[in-house]
């Protein structure tokens, strides 16, 4: 079975300070993983994934995120904040058969201060 | 569309009374999932369609709930007999196809409140 645990429910970051969300998963097979951004009143959207080729991964908006398999983590981070990136993070497993029913973690608050 | 919509967006229901939401893929997308999110619980998986295969029920959480997907297509989840404990945000994710990987597209979602 997979699960995914993000520390911190919110998180306040300062514009222009580096932004750090945290993901730990576990996962019986050699995980996907996957973040995603959630906008106010709006659905999820693909930030970067994970899928077993180069473990640092850069995504949209200047995110990034590194797999390390000895620690079963997978942290979101950007360099400097802006005001735009204030939203919903979400972390996420792939399933382990196809379909990619995905496990997300609880979600972690940004909230931008100028 | 361009992307995958729901409705309605908002939806306002009696205890006890049924709702059916509505999902349209992107178009070409034979995968199409269900989730719900909500206060305490983040987001959990409902169900999953891939083409003419049978779905993925293994995430509904009683017999009241249930969907179907038409020709491929759209598809309709259904609460019967709602219960307060249903309000929540039911998403929509619709993707090319079931591998693992592979990007899923939400729509952005049924708020639904039971009173």
């Amino acid at each position: 079975a997979q699960s995914v645990t993000q520390l911190g429910s919110h998180v306040s970051v300062s514009e222009g300070a580096l932004v750090l969300l945290r993901c730990n998963y576990s996962s019986s097979v050699p995980p996907y993983l996957f973040w995603y951004v959630q906008y106010p009143n709006q659905g999820l959207q693909l930030l970067l994934k994970y899928t077993s080729a180069a473990t640092l991964v850069k995504g949209i908006n200047g995110f990034e995120a590194e797999f390390k398999k000895s620690e079963t983590s997978f942290h979101l981070t950007k360099p400097s904040a802006h005001m735009s990136d204030a939203a919903e993070y979400f972390c996420a497993v792939s399933g382990e058969a196809a379909g990619n029913k995905l496990t997300f973690g609880g979600g972690t608050r940004v909230l931008v201060k100028p | 569309g361009a992307g995958v919509s729901q409705s309605p967006s908002n939806k306002v229901t009696e205890k006890g009374k049924d709702v059916e939401l509505r999902c349209d893929p992107i178009s070409g997308h034979t995968a199409l999932y269900w989730y719900r999110q909500s206060l305490g619980q983040g987001l959990e998986f409902l169900i999953y369609f891939q083409g003419n295969s049978a779905p993925d029920k293994s995430g509904l959480p009683s017999d009241r709930f249930s969907a179907e997907r038409t020709g491929g297509s759209v598809s309709t989840l259904t609460i019967q007999r709602t219960q307060q404990e249903d309000s929540a945000v039911y998403l929509c994710a619709s993707s090319l196809g079931p591998d693992r990987g592979v990007k899923l597209f939400f729509g952005s979602g049924t708020q639904l409140s039971v009173l």
